[in-house]
């Protein structure tokens, strides 16, 4: 069965300690991962969309990575602003089989402590 | 300023009532589509749809029913066949052959 599994559930860091959160996915012919950034009590931010294994992307203290079963969001040196849930999605067929959406796993709640 | 808008923020249902959640977006997105967020979940697809007067049901449409008159605009109407409806409600678009959704802003629904 198709999955998304995010670890771990919850993350607590002290400022300026580095540390990585899991998206694992088991599906065939993937195409694309996506990560997002939610604040409580508001939508999703868009952060990035990597599509092949070995791809990277950065964005500030964050960076991306992508394996063939799993990807990595490292977080370099954080700060409190950082404190968000993260979460990541994958277009998986939808209950009609007739297309793809996106699929969320269920994200890390992640907390930055000063 | 382009983005997607959801109103209201806070809506209170009562028992046996139809509630309607409004979803806008002037980024001239083709696709649109509805999801639930509950305490402590990813995001389940509730309806989508691809272009004006088609949708589909997601994983989870029991209970809700949509309408794409608009490009523009995609409601959700929870109906009383909901019989949980308490949940964050969020609305997303997307542009033409791309497969990343933006999100707005989303709308809390709580029973009374």
């Amino acid at each position: 069965e198709d999955q998304v599994t995010q670890s771990p559930e919850a993350l607590r860091l002290q400022e300026g300690e580095s540390s990585s959160l899991n998206c694992s996915y088991t599906v065939s012919g993937l195409r694309g991962l996506f990560w997002y950034r939610q604040d409580p009590g508001k939508g999703p931010e868009f952060l990035f969309t990597l599509y092949s294994a070995g791809e990277e992307k950065e964005k500030e203290r964050l960076k991306a990575t992508l394996t063939k079963k799993e990807s990595f969001l490292h977080i370099t040196a954080p700060k409190p602003e950082d404190s968000a849930t993260y979460l990541c999605a994958v277009p998986l067929p939808d209950s009609s089989g007739s297309a793809r959406q996106l699929t969320f796993g269920s994200g890390t709640q992640l907390t930055v402590l000063p | 300023d382009g983005g997607i808008t959801q109103s209201p923020k806070y809506l209170f249902r009562k028992e046996g009532q139809n509630v309607t959640l409004s979803c806008e977006q002037n980024l001239n997105h083709d696709a649109m589509y509805w999801y639930r967020q509950d305490p402590g979940q990813g995001l389940r697809l509730i309806y989508y749809s691809q272009i004006v007067n088609d949708f589909q049901k997601g994983d989870i449409a029991e209970g809700y029913s949509v309408s794409r008159e608009k490009k523009e605009s995609f409601p959700l109407t929870v109906t009383s066949a909901q019989k949980n409806p308490t949940a964050f409600y969020l609305c997303a678009s997307s542009p033409p052959g791309v497969e990343t959704q933006y999100f707005g802003p989303g709308t809390r629904l709580l029973v009374l």
